[in-house]
């Protein structure tokens, strides 16, 4: 079946910087990458998802790579704020959702 | 438009036991996934259903085990309760059957059990 790795598994960066985490996935059919954020005490919520045929996608603050032929996608959240801290979790999917393990996000005032 | 809604939020038993969780979908969503989530394993996939059949299964022990009703409402029971079962367990409720359609997963906020 599919192995999604997913690192930092925590990241501290200040308020106004920038955040990446990336994921790399093994089955190639996989054809589905979104990110889902969870915040404390809530289940998880997607802020963007990607598909395999394309290879950038952007939402204001928040933006997704993907590589196929490398197999890697990342999300980029720039101007980070208070409100960015959560665990942010990213998937591959084909006939089922492949989670990473997750990244504890903390921006700093 | 209401959420997934989740029952009961947090449980306590006793290993051997057995628990019964439910899981109300968003409406018009038919399809309802079961995820199991720990400290350091991220969300595991246990099973989903769709229209009442089980369509996908996870790598669980038979003592996992779920349903669902005619009105996409679903159901998973553990059997003979361990200590490692102590997790959150997180609902999804989509439009689609993941394999034909992947789409937006629409998380519950979980019920958390603590088995002892």
């Amino acid at each position: 079946g599919e192995n999604v790795e997913q690192h930092p598994s925590t990241l501290s960066v200040q308020e106004g910087d920038s955040a990446v985490i990336k994921c790399t996935y093994s089955d190639s059919a996989s054809n589905y990458f979104p990110w889902y954020k969870q915040e404390l005490g809530k289940g998880p919520q997607l802020i963007i998802d990607i598909r395999s045929n394309v290879g950038e996608k952007k939402d204001q603050r928040i933006a997704v790579t993907l590589n196929k032929t490398a197999k890697h996608f990342s999300l980029h959240i720039t101007e980070t704020q208070p409100e960015d801290s959560a665990v942010y979790f990213c998937a591959a999917t084909g006939n089922q959702f492949y989670f990473g393990t997750g990244t504890s996000l903390t921006v700093i005032p | 438009k209401a959420g997934v809604t989740q029952t009961p939020r947090y449980l306590i038993k006793t290993r051997g036991q057995q628990v019964t969780l439910s899981c109300s979908p968003i409406s018009g969503h038919r399809s309802v996934s079961w995820y199991q989530q720990t400290p350091g394993q991220g969300l595991q996939f246990l099973f989903e259903y769709f229209s009442e059949t089980q369509r996908n299964k996870g790598n669980f022990p038979g003592r996992f085990s779920g349903r669902q009703f005619s009105n996409s409402r679903s159901e998973m029971n553990v059997s003979t309760l361990e200590l490692g079962d102590s997790a959150l367990y997180l609902c999804a409720s989509s439009l689609a059957l993941t394999r034909t359609g992947t789409g937006e997963l629409f998380f519950g906020e979980g019920s958390r059990l603590t088995v002892l």
